[in-house]
């Protein structure tokens, strides 16, 4: 196990257009969460899911970000009408099973709308 | 949210230095972790901790929950220790709440 991936790396995009960044967490995890991170802050929780079930979607900045894990796998967020605003980093992290056990993140990606 | 606030926001170190970095956290939490964020970004796992106390290597981490603080040591301190280190602080495993970090450098 390579541990939680994330696709693409880096993200260049129009304001405007809409993206979709993709995480593949360890394998054996049933909790996947999204984070982004701004410059000189700490991760800012987005949503997270159990199994496929997204138990916790309040948190995510605006209806222009969505998030999904179809089969309970793999997870997509999406972030329509890009705003300059949305530059960021979007980590994204899993952890196995429920209660308090700890989560392990992937390398990110970094998006820089132009 | 649980407020968490780290201490110092930023530190110098000559290499074979040692430190100390706080995290206080606002409320009880039943998850504590340490990361290292590398260069590229990456969120790197020290210590999952949320009581008691660990080591490895070079490092060492204590938290005492009910006082709601935990402090991470870096002994011996090399330039790859450089970085910025974050403590996150979670309840009932739905989300961690991260503090600003505080950002090292071990200069040679």
């Amino acid at each position: 196990d390579t541990g939680v991936s994330q696709d693409p790396r880096h993200k260049i995009t129009k304001r405007g257009q809409n993206v979709t960044f993709r995480c593949d967490p360890i394998s054996e995890h049933n909790r996947l969460y999204w984070y982004r991170q701004t410059l000189g802050q700490g991760p800012e929780f987005l949503t997270y899911f159990q199994n496929e079930a997204q138990l916790e979607k309040s948190r995510l900045l605006s209806d222009r970000f969505s998030a999904e894990r179809p089969k309970g796998s793999f997870s997509t967020l999406e972030i329509q009408r890009t705003e300059q605003g949305d530059s960021a980093m979007y980590l994204c992290a899993s952890s196995e099973g429920q209660g308090y056990t700890e989560a392990f993140f992937g390398q990110g990606t970094r998006l820089t709308v132009v | 949210g649980i407020q968490v606030e780290q201490s110092p926001p930023d530190l110098i170190l000559q290499e074979g230095a040692n430190s100390t970095l706080r995290c206080n956290f606002s409320d009880s939490v039943n998850n504590l972790q340490w990361f290292h964020q590398n260069p590229w970004g990456q969120l790197i796992n020290l210590f999952y901790i949320p009581s008691g106390t660990k080591q490895n290597g070079r490092l060492s981490a204590t938290t005492v929950a009910t006082e709601r603080y935990s402090l991470l040591y870096i002994s011996s301190s090399q330039t790859t220790d450089s970085g910025v280190y974050f403590c996150a602080v979670g309840r009932y495993g739905n989300q961690f709440y991260f503090g600003t970090g505080t950002s090292l450098t071990v200069i040679p």
